[in-house]
């Protein structure tokens, strides 16, 4: 079975401080993408990787970064946490046909 | 940009009666891919059903199927013989080129006994 584990299931920061959301899968999958998840919105993606080092910006990627130096760790960073940053966020992967697996999600409070 | 429209924000439905969720969708590429995910209560994202732009046939997965008109860009569910475990939010999802994944904002299933 494919497994995408995210570092921390609940996770509880202060404003301002660096964040870091980590994601590893094990199934070799080029892809890997981030998303923030809020009732009414769906999924909205942050960023993806669909190869080491490469990324893309999806939809809302202002006061994030990624880091993706190895093909199965894809890791979302804020830089400086602000409240509007509280959500859940989901990490997935998936080969090059596609069909996405997701991490359990964290769940991010900014306080 | 491409943009995943889902309308129904909540749906209600009989146990074992049929239900249809829309999703339209907008872009212009050519080659991509269509999905279906149910998020339940507990917060895991279950993949469902596989739509490819070039198939000719809708696809079926059991008792889940897709209504796939590709001139009006929607790949409706349809979700037949409703069970009580269907209860959950259902995601429409596409992806293009570099195989990014966009989703649509969900639809809230209940299924009523």
């Amino acid at each position: 079975d494919v497994k995408v584990t995210q570092s921390s299931r609940y996770l509880v920061k202060r404003t301002g401080e660096k964040v870091f959301l980590e994601c590893v899968q094990d199934m070799d999958h080029e892809n890997m993408f981030w998303y923030r998840q809020d009732p009414g919105l769906g999924l909205r993606l942050i960023y993806f990787s669909y190869d080491v080092k490469m990324k893309e910006k999806g939809d809302i990627p202002e006061g994030y970064s990624v880091s993706r130096e190895k093909k199965e760790r894809f890791s979302l960073i804020l830089e400086s946490a602000s409240t509007n940053q509280t959500s859940m966020y989901l990490c997935a992967s998936s080969p090059r046909v596609p069909r996405a697996f997701f991490g359990q999600g964290t769940r991010l409070t900014v306080v | 940009a491409q943009k995943i429209t889902q309308t129904q924000p909540g749906m209600f439905v009989q146990e074992k009666e049929a239900v249809t969720l829309d999703c339209t969708y907008d872009t212009s590429d050519q080659s991509y891919g269509l999905f279906w995910y149910k998020q339940p209560s507990s917060g895991e994202m279950i993949f469902l059903i596989y739509q490819g732009s070039y198939d000719e046939q809708n696809a079926t997965e059991g008792r889940y199927s897709l209504n796939f008109q590709k001139a009006r860009k929607s790949t409706n569910l349809v979700i037949s013989a409703s069970q009580l475990g269907d209860s959950a939010m259902y995601f429409c999802a596409m992806t293009r080129r570099r195989n990014d994944m966009r989703f649509g904002a969900g639809t809230r299933l209940t299924v009523k006994p």
